[in-house]
């Protein structure tokens, strides 16, 4: 299957400040992307989806401007958390995708996100 | 609203025995649904995907699940679990009309030597 990579793995961060996640697809082009947010023991949360030139669509009370998701090119998106804080503590993974509704999404391995 | 429904959040079971994982989904037409498995601290393999066609699909690892529309169930199977099968898999089902996919909350499987 197709590779999709993030980076980095983990990440430990003061409080205030602010971190950016990459997710990249490294075999093929996606052209719509996802990022989901995992509590511990606890299920994906879809968090946005973002289409390469477009503006990332959040969901229901993701706030835009607390994550930030840019998605410039095709096996490239980003996600800035901004002034970042204890509570947004998460394992953040990202997929990707090249198709349609009846095509694969790939998964990256995830980016375990510390704020201290 | 689509929603999936994982009823057992931990199961535990000796290597060599059969495995049954349940999901139930709520959904206005015929669903896609999927089947993923989450090693820790990792993201996300699909095991296997229902489309269309034979309610009975193959993926990959030795895993097999039905799609019963009648019980609207898509229940994962493996005639013998490994030791290395422990993990945490979720069932999914792809949203009407979106390339989003809905999770249920996950069932951790525990394999005893």
């Amino acid at each position: 299957g197709a590779v999709v990579s993030q980076h980095p793995s983990w990440v430990i961060c003061k409080s205030g400040t602010s971190v950016k996640i990459e997710c990249r697809s490294l075999d093929f082009q996606a052209t719509t992307m996802f990022w989901y947010r995992q509590f511990p023991k606890q299920s994906l949360m879809l968090m946005a989806t973002s289409n390469e030139g477009s503006k990332a669509t959040y969901e229901q009370g993701v706030e835009k401007d607390k994550f930030l998701i840019n998605h410039a090119s095709l096996t490239l998106s980003t996600l800035t958390v901004t002034s970042a804080h204890p509570e947004d503590s998460s394992f953040y993974i990202c997929s990707a995708k090249s198709g349609g509704m009846n095509t694969e999404a790939f998964f990256g391995q995830g980016t375990r996100l510390t704020v201290v | 609203a689509q929603s999936v429904t994982q009823p057992d959040i931990h199961i535990t079971v000796s290597e060599g025995a059969s495995l049954e994982l349940r999901c139930n989904y709520s959904y206005g037409a015929t669903p896609y649904l999927f089947w993923y498995v989450q090693s820790p601290g990792q993201g996300l393999q699909l095991l296997l995907k229902y489309f269309s066609g034979d309610t009975l699909v193959q993926g990959i690892k030795g895993f097999e699940a039905e799609f019963k529309r009648s019980q609207s169930s898509f229940n994962l199977r493996k005639p013998s679990v490994h030791w290395s099968d422990a993990a945490e898999y979720f069932c999914a089902v792809g949203a009407l009309g979106t390339d989003k996919l809905i999770f249920g909350t996950g069932t951790r499987l525990q394999v005893f030597p």
